[in-house]
C-alpha cells in the first residue's frame, strides 16, 4: 500500500460524458500527479501540481482539466468523453516537486467509456 | 526531450534463472532513471532508481541495474528469478534539470511482461 488513494476504483460511462477522478495523496507529500496508461500509448504523464499550483503538464487534452484543493487533494475532471478515453488513470505522489523525489502510486481507477 | 526503449515487451524465464529486462533512453539533459514493477490490478511501485553517484543500484526484491552513459542503458538484472517476479515491469527516465512544463514529467517505456515458469 503506498498511502496514495484514489476513487473511485471502477467507473463506466458513456460517450458525451463528464466524469471526476479523485486522489489523496500520501500524508505529507505536498506534490499531485496523474498519469493515463491506455494499450495505444502505454503509461503517459498528463500533469503535475504542487501546493495548489500547476508545476508540469503533459500531452493533456483540452477537455481534461485538473486542481489540487488547500487539503492538497486533487481532482481530475474528464469531459466530452470518447470511446478512446478509456483507460487506467494512476495518481501519484511525491514530497517534494523536483524530479529527484520519488513518486508512489495510487492504485488507479479503471475508466471504461461505453 | 525524453524517451524510452524497452526491448522486448515479453520475456520469459525459468524460476531460478537470470532475468534481465533491457532499457535504454534517449535524453539531451543528466536523466534520472528508475525502474518500477507492475503486478495485476495495481499501480506501479519503485523498484530502484539512479539519480548520481554509484552506477549500479541495488533495489528491492534483489533487483539492481546498472547506468552506463556510454550505452545510455539502464538495464534490470536479478540473478536468480522467483515465481513472484512475474509482473510488468517499466523503465522511466526524468530530466535531472527539468524545468518549465517538464518539471515532474516521468516519461515510461511501453513496459515488459515478465513470465517465470516453474
Amino acid at each position: 500500500d503506498s498511502g496514495v488513494t484514489q476513487t473511485p476504483k471502477h467507473l463506466i460511462t458513456a460517450t458525451g460524458q463528464r466524469v471526476t477522478l479523485r486522489c489523496s495523496p500520501r500524508s505529507g507529500d505536498l506534490s499531485v500527479y496523474w498519469y493515463q496508461q491506455s494499450l495505444d500509448q502505454g503509461l503517459q504523464f498528463l500533469i503535475q501540481y504542487y501546493n495548489g499550483e500547476e508545476r508540469a503538464k503533459g500531452n493533456i487534452l483540452e477537455r481534461f482539466s485538473a486542481q489540487q484543493f488547500p487539503d492538497l487533494h486533487s481532482e481530475l475532471n474528464l469531459s466530452s468523453l470518447e470511446l478512446g478515453d478509456s483507460a487506467l488513470y494512476f495518481c501519484a505522489s511525491s514530497v517534494g516537486g523536483t524530479p529527484r523525489n520519488e513518486q508512489f502510486f495510487g492504485p488507479g481507477t479503471r475508466l471504461t467509456v461505453l | 526531450a525524453q524517451s524510452v526503449t524497452q526491448l522486448g515487451s515479453h520475456v520469459s524465464v525459468s524460476e531460478g534463472a537470470l532475468v534481465l529486462l533491457r532499457c535504454n533512453y534517449s535524453s539531451s539533459v543528466p536523466p534520472y532513471l528508475f525502474w518500477y514493477v507492475q503486478y495485476p490490478n495495481q499501480g506501479l511501485q519503485l523498484l530502484l532508481k539512479y539519480t548520481t553517484g554509484a552506477t549500479l543500484v541495488k533495489g528491492i526484491n534483489g533487483f539492481e541495474a546498472e547506468f552506463k552513459k556510454s550505452e545510455t542503458s539502464f538495464h534490470l538484472t536479478k540473478p536468480s528469478a522467483h515465481m513472484s517476479d512475474a509482473a510488468e515491469y517499466f523503465c522511466a527516465v526524468i530530466a535531472a534539470n527539468a524545468g518549465g512544463t517538464s518539471y515532474g514529467k516521468l516519461t515510461f517505456g511501453q513496459g515488459t511482461i515478465l513470465t517465470v515458469h516453474p
